[in-house]
């Protein structure tokens, strides 16, 4: 199973609401990323876990919280979202550093969010 | 600091021609070098990589890449450009500055395959 799956495709919001999107791979990958993607541009590194532990959160806002449950599931909680905050999220994972090399990131196909 | 340069936002070919995405990347080690490819509203996914061992790296879809360290660049070829090449295609360099592999992203390029 080479696969992310990542919950739900599509997700429309209010800057109220509080919701969160999920992720899962069964790859055994001990390294677990989330990047937001704006239309046209590259994605943009969130935050990466290493063995479930929050190992680089890139100055994101506190309305974007992380979490790793287990070596398997990564979670990101969404609250009091903006507009701006529309985007796609991708989820990835990897290998941790292998005899100096770094992992290739598998992707999951993302999370669309749309904040009205 | 690593760093990414994609030299075309968008490269333009017709069904059955060579294809050219350009790449130079900066690194103060030996860094280890990723194309991926992204179709519209799809993840990422791997072409093919470089990690310090042959310099011709071949990948899926006919698609292949050399690494050149004295020009410090990584282009992506392929022979023959199909209909279903058409997509974003993004240069990544990972080195281990800061102490972890953290992957830095190229803008990409838009390949655009004409019939």
């Amino acid at each position: 199973d080479t696969e992310v799956t990542q919950t739900p495709k599509h997700l429309v919001m209010g800057m109220t609401n509080k919701k969160s999107l999920k992720c899962e791979q069964h790859m055994g990958h001990r390294a677990m990323y989330w990047y937001k993607q704006k239309a046209k541009k590259p994605p943009e590194l969130m935050f990466v876990y290493s063995y479930e532990k929050l190992s680089i959160n890139e100055s994101v806002p506190s309305r974007f919280s992380p979490e790793c449950p287990n070596s398997s599931l990564l979670n990101l909680h969404l609250h009091a979202l903006q507009p701006e905050d529309s985007a796609l999220y991708l989820c990835a994972s990897s290998q941790v550093v292998l005899a100096g090399e770094a992992g290739e990131l598998f992707f999951g196909e993302g999370s669309r969010l749309t904040v009205l | 600091a690593q760093s990414v340069t994609q030299l075309d936002s968008h490269v333009s070919v017709s069904e059955g021609t060579p294809v050219l995405l350009r790449c130079n990347y900066s690194s103060s080690y030996s860094p280890s070098l990723f194309w991926y490819v992204q179709h519209p509203n799809k993840g990422l996914q791997l072409l093919l990589k470089y990690t310090s061992a042959a310099t011709l790296v071949k990948g899926i879809n006919g698609f292949e890449a050399e690494f050149k360290k004295s020009e410090t660049s990584f282009h992506l070829t392929k022979p023959s450009a199909h209909m279903s090449d058409a997509a974003e295609y993004f240069c990544v360099v990972s080195d281990p500055a800061g102490g972890s592999y953290i992957p830095t992203f190229g803008r990409g390029t838009s390949l655009i395959v004409h019939p």
